[in-house]
């Protein structure tokens, strides 16, 4: 049981490149969410899924897309990296978000850098 | 607008000393409240949770949390402080509306 899988672990991308950052788990969880974490900074949270092809906002959504074709995978999309999308990156995931199984499992997260 | 506050950013005891790492929150309705620790290079980890109930809850390496809903707060403690607790410590909120709110984080030092 691998849990919350993250590729890369480091990236450094110049200014206008695209990438995607991969995240898997291997727990059958339906929630799934992805974060950008700043120096000094909580988590801020930029796309959740409730379930395979449903994707919803979260708080910084800008300059970002998801999508969800299978329960295990929610990959990241950047469209034209901005020095401003230099940060740390973490997926997790939960089996509920209201319910009594609603912990988030994180993975090891992806540092990027955009120079 | 929703927010989490921890309002210090370091908090250092003693080994085999208490401690406390404050979170308060502003969140409408009733919001579910978890406390998570990130070691360095690491992911966060779960630590508890409080969903309804008890007021005391307890979760893992022997940590505990307060909800106090006059207050809305929900501070971290354990008896007993480990220096291997030394970690960076984060409260959150799950509202209403399925959204998460993370505080800035807390870092622990617990000195031998």
């Amino acid at each position: 049981n691998a849990g919350v899988t993250q590729t890369p672990k480091f990236r450094i991308l110049k200014i206008g490149q695209s990438m995607t950052l991969q995240c898997a788990q291997d727990m059958n969880h339906n929630y799934m969410y992805w974060y950008r974490q700043d120096p000094g900074m909580g988590l801020k949270l930029i796309y959740y899924s409730v379930g395979a092809g449903i994707t919803d906002k979260g708080e910084v959504p800008n300059g970002y897309n998801v999508s969800r074709s299978t329960t295990e995978d929610f990959p990241l999309r950047l469209e034209l990296a901005a020095p401003s999308q230099t940060s740390v990156y973490f997926c997790a995931s939960s089996y509920s978000l209201r319910g009594p199984d609603n912990e988030q499992f994180f993975g090891p997260g992806t540092r990027l850098t955009v120079l | 607008a929703q927010s989490v506050a921890q309002p210090e950013d370091q908090v250092k005891v003693a080994e085999g000393n208490p401690l406390t790492v404050k979170c308060t929150y502003s969140v409408s309705g009733n919001p579910y409240l978890f406390w998570y620790v990130q070691y360095p290079n690491r992911g966060l980890q779960f630590l508890l949770k409080y969903i309804t109930g008890d007021n005391l809850v307890k979760g893992s390496y022997g940590f505990e949390a307060e909800f106090n809903k006059s207050q809305t707060s929900f501070h971290l403690k354990k008896p007993s402080a480990l220096v291997s607790d030394s970690a960076l410590y984060f409260c959150a909120v799950n509202d209403n509306f399925n959204k998460f709110y993370f505080g800035s984080g807390t870092k622990l030092n617990v000195k031998p």
